[in-house]
């Protein structure tokens, strides 16, 4: 089981530019998350989904989008990146709604300059 | 006043010493607790959970829940240099919301030096 993965591992973008962070997980989780953790600041969570086809917003979720198309994968889309979204996002998946335990994937480094 | 508080930190300690990790809380319905480990440059991984009040006990780690003083705590004996880490609390009613209702303290950095 290679659990949670993310791609890329770093990234830099300018201003204004988008991408697709991308999240998988092999555990045939129906949960899956999206954090970003700013220095000091603990995890925020920016959208989460409950199965295939099933996203919602978290607390953070303006300047991103999310589809869920399998219960495998989850990508987290930035459209027109700003300094702000420079931060590290984690991906995390987890078996049941009621489940304490959230499986984290190594994150991915995104700077936008 | 924020949900969760969690002192940042750092904390430097000596091999061998008793660390004591604290978070408190303000809602009252929060009945799960859990503490993440992350070492630097990874994702989070869940290192202990409570229900309710109590202690548990894993190895050379204590968890604690004071509901009454909306205080938790994580004791780490004879701490190790592979201790060195950032402990998050965590902490969420699970019987009214999902776990994406989990609220994470903001971490405090420990490191255990040999």
């Amino acid at each position: 089981n290679a659990g949670v993965t993310q791609t890329p591992k770093f990234r830099i973008l300018k201003i204004g530019q988008s991408m697709t962070l991308q999240c998988a997980q092999d555990m045939n989780h129906n949960y899956m998350y999206w954090y970003r953790q700013d220095p000091g600041m603990g995890l925020k969570l920016i959208y989460y989904s409950v199965g295939a086809g099933i996203t919602d917003k978290g607390e953070v979720p303006n300047g991103y989008n999310v589809s869920r198309s399998t219960t495998e994968d989850f990508p987290l889309r930035l459209e027109l990146a700003a300094p702000s979204q420079t931060s590290v996002y984690f991906c995390a998946s987890s078996h049941r709604r009621t489940s304490y335990e959230q499986y984290f994937g190594p994150g991915t480094r995104l700077t936008v300059t | 006043q924020k949900e969760v508080e969690q002192d940042p930190g750092p904390l430097s300690v000596p091999e061998g010493a008793i660390v004591s990790l604290n978070c408190t809380y303000s809602n009252s319905a929060f009945q799960y607790f859990m503490w993440y480990r992350q070492y630097s440059r990874k994702g989070p991984e869940l290192l202990m959970y409570t229900y309710s009040s109590g202690n548990k006990e894993d190895g050379r780690f204590t968890a604690q829940v004071d509901k009454s003083s909306k205080y938790i705590s994580l004791f780490i004996r004879d701490s190790q240099p592979s201790d060195s880490a950032t402990y998050l609390c965590a902490m969420s009613d699970l019987a009214q919301g999902g776990s994406e209702k989990l609220v994470f303290g903001k971490g405090t950095k420990l490191t255990v030096n040999p």
